[in-house]
């Protein structure tokens, strides 16, 4: 399977503890976005990397949220001190920007199946 | 960013066709729309996008309105599986960011 990959796909745990969710984006995109989705609701955007450089944060990313994506290829999402309110979807999607090299894009986001957090 | 809006739900017979409809009043000259859609327990899937011309691939039709402050989704004969969650979104040429609604939620009837 060449598609977004999120693991783990199920995450149950107590508040105050912390949690980390990874993403393996398509190997051929430097894009790579993390979304939430709590339910009834839209994806979103929580931030996103171009490559290792994280280019834009929302501010529903509060102190306790931290992305990475330190060598341009798989990101972590940790929460700290989870709370109920955290409880939700996180949703990871890769792209290439139109333009990059050897890549046809239409600017097209792939999302993966997600990452659902209950924080009891 | 320029916002959608959007019915929140719509009913549909089995092998019907499917018009789903999206303003975006505020849409800006370089925005192009997008189209999602989000099966039960899935991420969204990309459904179809474009600028100013109407559009069609394997899945649907994109019918954008001349003054590009509207635009319709087009599932030429839906059938069960087409029962999701439907986004219509505004990105810019290589943007980083785009935001969604709540998008519509598509029943398929039998």
């Amino acid at each position: 399977d060449t598609g977004v990959s999120q693991d783990p796909r199920h995450k149950i745990t107590k508040r105050g503890q912390n949690v980390t969710f990874r993403c393996d984006p398509i190997s051929e995109h430097n894009r790579l976005y993390w979304y939430r989705q709590t339910l009834g609701q839209g994806p979103e955007f929580l931030t996103y990397f171009q490559n290792e450089a994280q280019l834009e944060k929302s501010r529903l990313l509060s102190d306790r949220f931290s992305a990475e994506r330190p060598k341009g290829s798989f990101s972590t999402l940790e929460i700290q001190r989870t709370e109920q309110g955290d409880s939700a979807m996180y949703l990871c999607a890769s792209n290439s920007p139109a333009g990059f090299s050897g890549i046809q894009s239409t600017g097209e986001l792939f999302f993966g199946e997600g990452s659902r957090l209950t924080v009891l | 960013d320029a916002k959608t809006t959007q019915p929140n739900s719509m009913e549909s017979n089995e092998e019907e066709p499917v018009h789903l409809p999206c303003n975006h009043s505020t849409i800006s000259g370089t925005d192009y729309i997008h189209w999602y859609r989000q099966l039960p327990s899935q991420g969204p899937e990309y459904v179809i996008h474009g600028l100013t011309s109407n559009v069609n691939n394997r899945m649907a039709s994109l019918a954008i309105a001349e003054d590009r402050k509207s635009s319709t989704l087009i599932l030429h004969r839906a059938t069960l599986r087409d029962a999701a969650v439907y986004y219509c979104i505004l990105r810019l040429y290589n943007a980083g960011k785009s935001t969604f609604g709540d998008g519509t939620t598509l029943t398929v009837k039998p």
